[in-house]
């Protein structure tokens, strides 16, 4: 059965701390791996992987995938109150291209 | 630009209720519509999902079904309501093909009392 683990569930860290957040999958034929940040409502989208090695950044975040050890990790530096929110890792599937989503990681940042 | 409607925010209704859930979208043609739901704890679990005007796939067995009576709307319906269908229900579209993002309604958060 297709499944994509996220760890950890949650995690508590002051402003300017530098937290990594993981995902590991196990997926029938893989095509891509997203992030998602869901604050309140609807997820909004930061990454899309495909290939292995290749370092995606935006401002203080940054997001990996290695398809050797299916796992991806997404960092976030200097950590900010509105970093806040919950990470969603999802993997494309099949032809069809269905996401499968983690149960995320809800990260809280204190000031 | 893009956009992607869901309605309502919110909805409590009573057991064994009927339950009709719409979502629309702008800006584009003959997306693939997806319904998902998010329980509190647990991350979105996908339940139907379509390529096209009148196809839709189940992805796990419920108490729901789905349909797509236009090119850009999606409805989510179910005859008789039980309570473990409360939830977060979200809505999303892709482009067709892969390697494209999903994006996401605001959600309805359904209370089944």
């Amino acid at each position: 059965e297709d499944k994509v683990v996220q760890s950890p569930l949650s995690l508590v860290v002051h402003e300017g701390d530098t937290v990594t957040l993981n995902c590991s999958y196990e997926v029938t034929n893989f095509r891509s791996l997203l992030w998602y940040k869901q604050e309140k409502k609807a997820p909004t989208f930061l990454f899309m992987l495909t290939s292995s090695g290749i370092e995606k950044k935006s401002g203080r975040l940054s997001s990996i995938l290695d398809k050797k050890e299916l796992f991806s990790i997404l960092n976030i530096t200097a950590t900010q109150t509105g970093d806040s929110a919950v990470y969603l890792c999802a993997v494309e599937r099949g032809s069809q291209g269905n996401l499968i989503f983690g149960k995320g990681t809800k990260l809280s940042v204190k000031p | 630009s893009q956009t992607i409607h869901q309605w309502p925010a919110t909805l409590v209704q009573p057991v064994g209720s009927p339950l009709s859930l719409e979502c629309t979208v702008e800006g584009t043609s003959n997306p693939n519509l997806y319904w998902y739901r998010q329980a509190a704890g647990r991350g979105l679990q996908l339940l139907f999902y379509s390529v096209g005007i009148g196809q839709i796939s189940s992805e796990v067995p419920q108490n729901l079904s789905a349909s797509r009576p236009q090119d850009r709307q999606f409805i989510l319906s179910s005859k008789k309501l039980l309570l473990s269908d409360s939830g977060f229900y979200l809505c999303a579209w892709r482009l067709h093909g892969v390697n494209t993002e999903a994006f996401f309604g605001q959600g309805t958060r359904l209370t089944v009392v």
